[in-house]
């Protein structure tokens, strides 16, 4: 069990760039997350997977927001035409997909918009 | 929609010493689960304990317990013989047991208690 991994970990862009971020979740776990946390404040939720299948999405993630999991696996969050409100901490969590359970989070990726 | 509120932004205690941290929420529901997680600075968030909204008894895990109080709304941290690696912000979180629900699956954060421990 290596947890759940993050990358980048840090990422810097210029607004109106497109960003993909990764996460891959811990072995066998069939729930993703996926929540965006801004400075001195709770994580909030914006996304998450059964498998593949995307189950529900917060009124957070814009149309410039999409996300994917292709074979269950691995994660991809993208920001397309970034904006200087999309600055945050972006973290991903995974879960086994039983009734009780806990939620694993990633590191986090920091994106900071120009 | 489900509601978390922690009222204390900060909070500070000294080594060896109890601290507790406070948390509320607002639900209709009866059946849920309410978590307390630990962001140190710059390091990853993790699990700290965990309540099961239909058990009585408060959870307990080495020097971390909860006060459980389903009809107040109430779900506060007790961290007893606090130590230096205490020190983090600390989310309470929500999450609904009701598989299909709108809000199944997700976390419900607070906006976080930061905690100092003075040497």
């Amino acid at each position: 069990d290596t947890g759940v991994s993050q990358n980048p970990r840090h990422k810097i862009t210029k607004r109106g760039q497109n960003v993909t971020f990764r996460c891959d979740p811990i072995s066998e776990h069939n729930r993703l997350y996926w929540y965006r946390q801004t400075l001195g404040q709770g994580p909030e939720f914006l996304t998450y997977f059964q498998n593949e299948a995307q189950l529900e999405k917060s009124r957070l993630l814009s149309d410039r927001f999409s996300a994917e999991r292709p074979k269950g696996s691995f994660s991809t969050l993208e920001i397309q035409r970034t904006e200087q409100g999309d600055s945050a901490m972006y973290l991903c969590a995974s879960s086994p997909g039983r009734q009780q359970e806990t939620q694993y989070f990633g590191p986090g990726t920091r994106l900071l918009v120009l | 929609a489900q509601t978390v509120t922690q009222s204390q932004p900060e909070m500070s205690v000294q080594e060896a010493e109890t601290v507790t941290l406070s948390c509320t929420y607002d639900t209709s529901e009866s059946d849920y689960y309410l978590f307390w997680y630990k962001q140190p600075p710059s390091r990853q968030m993790i699990l700290v304990i965990r309540q099961e909204a239909y058990k009585q008894q408060n959870a307990t895990e080495n020097r971390f317990s909860v006060n459980f109080q389903k009809a107040a709304k109430s779900f506060s941290l007790k961290i007893s013989d606090s130590q230096l690696g205490d020190a983090a912000m600390y989310f309470c979180a929500y999450r609904s047991a009701y598989a299909g629900g709108t809000s199944y699956g997700k976390l419900t954060f607070g906006q976080g208690t930061i905690l100092t421990v003075h040497p």
